[in-house]
C-alpha cells in the first residue's frame, strides 16, 4: 500500500527556515496539499496543488515537490507556527486519499 | 460566513452503527464535494470518504469499505456518514470537510468543521 513519509518532529528557533519534508513513491504524479493543525484545532489548509497558497495564509509559508518528495518551508518562523503538519497526496487516477503522519514543528 | 457543523458522535459498543451528521451553512453545498477525514486519539489524519458534488460519486477508504456509506441532501444542506459493524479502531474525532472548488473531486480540503467524536468500546 501506499504511505507518506514525515519526519515526527521539526525544531527551529524564532525567525529560521522551517523545513518539512513528505516522501512517497507515487508522488511524483500527485497533488501534495499541506495543513497544518494546532492544538485542539481543526486542521487549516496552508498550502494546495504543491505551491499554492490559499487566501489569508502568510507569504512565509510556500511547498514546492521534486520527483516523490514534497516540501514546506516556513520562512522566518513564528512561535504562532507552532502545530503538526500534515501532507497530503492525491492521484486522480487513484481515488484515495493519503495523509503523511505529520510532522510536530517545535519553535525553541 | 461558512459553517460545519457535525453531530451525531457517540459511545457506541463494538458490532454496532452510528450515523454522522455535518451541517453546512455559508456557502452553496450543493456546488462542492465533501469528504469525511478522521483522528483517532493522538493520532494523525485519515481520509476515509468523498461524495461528489452531486452526490453520484462516493470513494472510501479501505479500512472502512462496505462498512461506511457517505451521502448527502443538497436540499438540506447536509452531509452525512452512516457507519456499521464498529470496531475499537473506528474510535476517533470524524470531521467533515469542504473541496476548495466547485464541482472538482481534488480533495484540497479549504474548511472544515469542529470534529465530533466517536467512541467504539464495550
Amino acid at each position: 500500500s501506499y504511505e507518506l513519509t514525515q519526519p515526527p518532529s521539526v525544531s527551529v528557533s524564532p525567525g529560521q527556515t522551517a523545513v518539512i519534508t513528505c516522501s512517497g513513491d507515487y508522488l511524483a504524479n500527485a497533488y501534495i496539499c499541506w495543513y497544518q493543525q494546532k492544538s485542539g484545532q481543526s486542521p487549516l489548509l496552508v498550502i494546495f496543488q504543491d505551491t499554492k497558497r490559499p487566501s489569508g495564509i502568510p507569504e512565509r509559508f510556500s511547498g514546492s515537490k521534486s520527483r516523490n518528495t514534497a516540501t514546506l518551508t516556513i520562512s522566518g518562523t513564528q512561535a504562532l507556527d507552532e502545530a503538526d503538519y500534515y501532507c497530503q497526496a492525491w492521484d486522480s487516477s487513484d481515488p484515495r486519499v493519503l495523509f503523511g503522519g505529520g510532522t510536530k514543528l517545535t519553535v525553541l | 460566513q461558512m459553517q460545519l457543523v457535525e453531530s451525531g458522535g457517540g459511545v457506541v459498543q463494538p458490532g454496532g452503527s452510528l450515523r454522522l451528521s455535518c451541517a453546512a451553512s455559508g456557502f452553496t453545498f450543493s456546488t462542492f464535494g465533501m469528504n469525511w477525514v478522521r483522528q483517532a486519539p493522538g493520532k494523525g489524519l485519515e481520509w476515509v470518504a468523498f461524495i461528489r458534488y452531486n452526490g453520484k460519486d462516493k470513494d472510501y477508504a479501505d479500512s472502512v469499505k462496505g462498512r461506511f456509506t457517505i451521502s448527502r441532501d443538497n436540499s438540506k444542506n447536509t452531509l452525512y456518514l452512516e457507519m456499521n459493524r464498529l470496531q475499537p479502531e473506528d474510535t476517533a474525532v470524524y470531521f467533515c470537510a469542504k473541496v476548495s472548488i466547485k464541482y472538482s473531486s481534488s480533495p484540497d480540503l479549504d474548511f472544515w468543521g469542529q470534529g465530533t467524536l466517536v467512541i467504539v468500546s464495550s
